[in-house]
């Protein structure tokens, strides 16, 4: 088991439905964030979360709307999505401070069709 | 804002030889840090080496070594003796001193050739 796992690995949905992605972490890590990865960008910070409390937001659009329940858990909750949301979420976590490394999930590929 | 370049898209090298991925970066801070990240093909971002800013000593992990020249704001990666495991996209990426997340660069695909 890794130290970072995310669920859904796969997921398809309609530009209607609503559907949450989950991550977890078992590193004792206080940080935790999502990135988006689209082909051909450089991966693309969402949101930050130290100490459960999100210290930043990249300029999401509101169909995106995070969740942190306590320092081990995160969402991110997905409604009315639009087919160029369509790539791979990546969680993560590590200490707050600057140099400690952060830890990858192995991603959700998500499909908005 | 912080900015990470990586301009190459994609390097090949024979098996057993040396290769060194680029990367240079632009910010106003004085606290940092500087990662090499890799990604296989099973998507899991490893991270490779880290540098922090304040050191004037480049980081060895093994094979891996970086090249950090602060005033020049570059921050290469040198993998010598490439073996097959090697290939996958390595991504170059910046963080604060502060509570932040990454900036990454575009990412760099190695190819090892047998």
């Amino acid at each position: 088991e890794t130290g970072v796992t995310q669920t859904p690995r796969h997921l398809v949905m309609g530009m209607t439905n609503k559907k949450s992605l989950k991550c977890e972490q078992h590193l004792g890590h206080n940080a935790m964030y999502w990135y988006k990865q689209s082909a051909k960008k450089p991966l693309e910070l969402m949101f930050v979360y130290n100490f459960k409390e999100q210290t930043e937001n990249n300029s999401v659009p509101s169909r995106f709307s995070p969740e942190c329940p306590n320092s081990s858990h995160l969402f991110l909750h997905l409604h009315t999505l639009q087919p160029e949301d369509s790539a791979l979420y990546l969680c993560a976590s590590s200490q707050v401070q600057g140099g400690s490394e952060a830890f990858f999930g192995q991603g959700t590929r998500l499909t908005v069709v | 804002a912080q900015t990470v370049t990586q301009s190459q898209p994609e390097m090949s090298v024979q098996e057993a030889e040396t290769v060194t991925l680029s990367c240079t970066y632009d910010t106003s801070e004085s606290d940092y840090y500087l990662f090499w990240y890799k990604q296989p093909p099973s998507r899991q971002m490893i991270l490779v080496i880290r540098q922090e800013a304040y050191k004037q000593q480049n980081a060895t992990e093994n094979r891996f070594s970086v090249n950090f020249q602060k005033a020049a704001k570059s921050f290469s990666l040198k993998i010598s003796d490439s073996q097959l495991g090697d290939a996958a996209m390595y991504f170059c990426a910046y963080r604060s001193g502060g509570a932040d997340g990454l900036t990454f660069g575009k990412g760099t695909h190695l190819i090892i050739q047998p």
